[in-house]
């Protein structure tokens, strides 16, 4: 089946510094969506890219989707405490059955203050 | 208001108890999910509703049985459990299952377990 691999698996950086966590596929999605889920809380919705080579923005969070819709990315510039969490990505493709995503591991970051 | 609210929290059931996991959702999203979710792994397919209708059945044991009484609601019935269901239940939904709104609505979940 399809499979949706996400690295790194954890990251600890220092406030202030970089983040970013890597989505990918070997088949074309359709669509790919991202979620956080703080540490005891449950996946939170941030972002779905559907176009080949889309960038969004929210603040200090930039989600990137491939050229060949194959890859994906979200880069969170000078992370702070409050993005400590687990970061998801969910995909589909067109031979998914409608309704099921594929979710990736996850990347756990955290965030020494 | 994009809230899925999710009851109990917390449920402990023994493995010949019958409990329900309750999920409501007044976003009149036409699609709503359950997931299992263990420690540190990414949230599990179980079940999809479409216009109330069962969609998806991920090959869940017949212990679990899903219910969805009308748009709002969708429930999760549980008997004969074994230890090893023990997890986070999570409730989502979204607006529609095809199309390009696919992003999905999380409620809190319910910590189950099961002794």
């Amino acid at each position: 089946g399809q499979q949706v691999m996400q690295i790194p698996q954890y990251q600890h950086v220092q406030e202030g510094e970089d983040f970013t966590t890597y989505c990918n596929s070997s088949t074309t999605l359709s669509n790919i969506q991202w979620y956080k889920q703080r540490p005891g809380g449950h996946p939170v919705f941030l972002i779905q890219l559907v176009k080949s080579g889309e960038v969004k923005k929210q603040k200090r969070l930039t989600f990137q989707f491939g050229e060949a819709k194959k890859n994906s990315s979200l880069h969170i510039t000078a992370t702070q405490t409050t993005d400590v969490g687990t970061y998801f990505c969910a995909a589909r493709t067109r031979r998914t059955n409608a309704g099921k995503s594929t979710f990736g591991d996850g990347t756990t970051l955290t965030v020494k203050p | 208001d994009t809230e899925v609210t999710q009851t109990p929290k917390h449920l402990v059931m023994g493995m010949t108890n019958k409990k329900s996991l309750k999920c409501e959702q007044h976003m009149g999203h036409r699609a709503m999910y359950w997931y299992k979710q263990k420690a540190k792994k990414p949230p599990e397919l179980m079940f999809v509703y479409s216009y109330e209708k069962l969609s998806i059945n991920e090959s869940v044991p017949s212990r679990f049985s899903p219910e969805c009484p009308n748009s709002s609601l969708l429930n999760l019935h549980l008997h004969a459990l074994q230890p090893e269901d023990s997890a986070l239940y999570l409730c989502a939904s979204s607006p529609y299952l095809t199309g390009d709104s696919y992003e999905q609505y999380f409620g809190p979940g319910t910590r189950l377990t099961v002794t």
